[in-house]
Formats: structure tokens, C-alpha cells, sequence
């Protein structure tokens, strides 16, 4: 079974400053791994996915996140927010089936940048 | 390629009435999800298709939902006699076989008064 912990339902943060959105998942097999963000009142947007190969990717809008096997880890990372960064963000896993298969998202995480 | 279009964007309905929800998906993509979102909550599993099939249908998925894709190209979501606890954000997201991620519409707001 796949299952997305979100640690902190709200983070602020100065703008200018890190940002750091903490995400563990449980899976039985290893898993694929997204973060999405979702603006007031529209879809979801992908930022990044971490699939095989290199552990640390790079998404759109200067966001990283690193996939840490023994932490069961998928933080996702900002060195410098901007205002318009504020969003939630919704890490996700989804298992190595080509069956198919849901994506498994968390509770959300909701940035405040404060100017 | 226009992305993953839904509609409508926001529907407002008495409760008892039913519903029906569109979504048209990026071509190609032979692989389409339904999933429910309630305010401060992250989206949640309704159905999966393949193509035109039903593969999947979450257990908590009352039986008033029902999901259709024919021809496996867009699909609908219906439900039957609204209730309150129906009003959410339906978000539909489509993706293609292999390792790709799902692209999701833009929803569709359901408010049952």
C-alpha cells in the first residue's frame, strides 16, 4: 500500500528565504514520486517527478526535491521564495506499475511568503 | 495539444438533483483518473480508466457515482441525488502509459445547496 505523509499543513516564510516542504511515503515496491501545486481555484500543476536515476531533481520555478531511499524522504526544496510561490503543494506517489495505478496524494501544504 | 478540459468550471444544484461532469483528455493519453478534492484536503481517488475500460473504482465511492468513457476518448461523471457532502472540487487528470506523470484539468467546483 502507498500512502504520502505531508509534515506542516502551513509554512511561512520571507520572501528571500528557504523553502523547505517536508514529504515521507510508505510503498511497498519502490515508487515514483511527484510534487504538484495547486493555485486558488485551478488544477494541479506539476513541479517536478522523481522516476529512476539521479536522486536529486530539478523542477520549473527554481524548485528541487531530493529522493532519499533510507529516510523515505522526497523534500521538496526553494533556496529563495518569491512571492508568487505562495500555493499549496501536494506531494504524491504512485508505484512502478505499468498497470495503471492512482496517484496517492498528501493533505497539502500550504506556503505563505511574507514580503 | 490543449491540455486536460473540463466542464463546467463551477456548478451550483439544489440537493436531490443529479449531475454530470465532462472531462476531454490530452489526446493519446489512453490512461484517465477522477478525484475528488474538499477544501484543505488533497485530491482523493475516485476511478481510473484504460482506455475505454473501468479498471478501478475506489471503495468509498458511493453508488449514486458513476464514471463513463466511451470510445476511450472523454469521459463523464455523473451523481445522482446530491447531497451536501457532495459539494467538493472533481478534478480529472489524464496520463499516458508509461512513467509519465498525470496532467489534471482545472476542475470542476459542485456546491449542492
Amino acid at each position: 500500500a502507498q500512502s504520502v505523509t505531508q509534515l506542516g499543513s502551513h509554512v511561512s516564510v520571507s520572501e528571500g528565504a528557504l523553502v523547505l516542504l517536508r514529504c515521507n511515503y510508505s510503498s511497498s515496491v519502490p515508487p515514483y514520486l511527484f510534487w504538484y501545486v495547486q493555485y486558488p481555484n485551478q488544477g494541479l500543476q506539476l513541479l517536478l517527478k522523481y522516476t529512476t536515476g539521479a536522486t536529486l531533481v530539478k523542477g520549473i520555478n527554481g524548485f528541487e526535491a531530493e529522493f532519499k531511499k533510507s529516510e523515505t524522504s522526497f523534500h521538496l526544496t526553494k533556496p529563495s521564495a518569491h512571492m508568487s510561490d505562495a500555493a499549496e503543494y501536494f506531494c504524491a506517489v504512485s508505484d512502478q506499475s505499468f498497470a495503471g495505478n492512482q496517484f496517492y496524494f498528501g493533505t497539502g501544504t500550504s506556503l505563505t511568503v511574507i514580503p | 495539444d490543449t491540455g486536460v478540459s473540463q466542464d463546467p468550471r463551477h456548478k451550483i444544484t439544489k440537493r436531490g438533483q443529479n449531475v454530470t461532469f465532462r472531462c476531454d483528455p490530452i489526446s493519446e493519453h489512453n490512461r484517465l483518473y477522477w478525484y475528488r478534492q474538499t477544501l484543505g484536503q488533497g485530491p482523493e481517488f475516485l476511478t481510473y480508466f484504460q482506455n475505454e475500460a473501468q479498471l478501478e473504482k475506489s471503495r468509498l465511492l458511493s453508488d449514486r457515482f458513476s464514471a463513463e468513457r466511451p470510445k476511450g476518448s472523454f469521459s463523464t461523471l455523473e451523481i445522482q441525488r446530491t447531497e451536501q457532502g457532495d459539494s467538493a472540487m472533481y478534478l480529472c487528470a489524464s496520463r499516458p502509459m508509461g512513467l509519465g506523470e498525470a496532467f489534471f484539468g482545472q476542475g470542476t467546483r459542485l456546491t449542492v445547496v
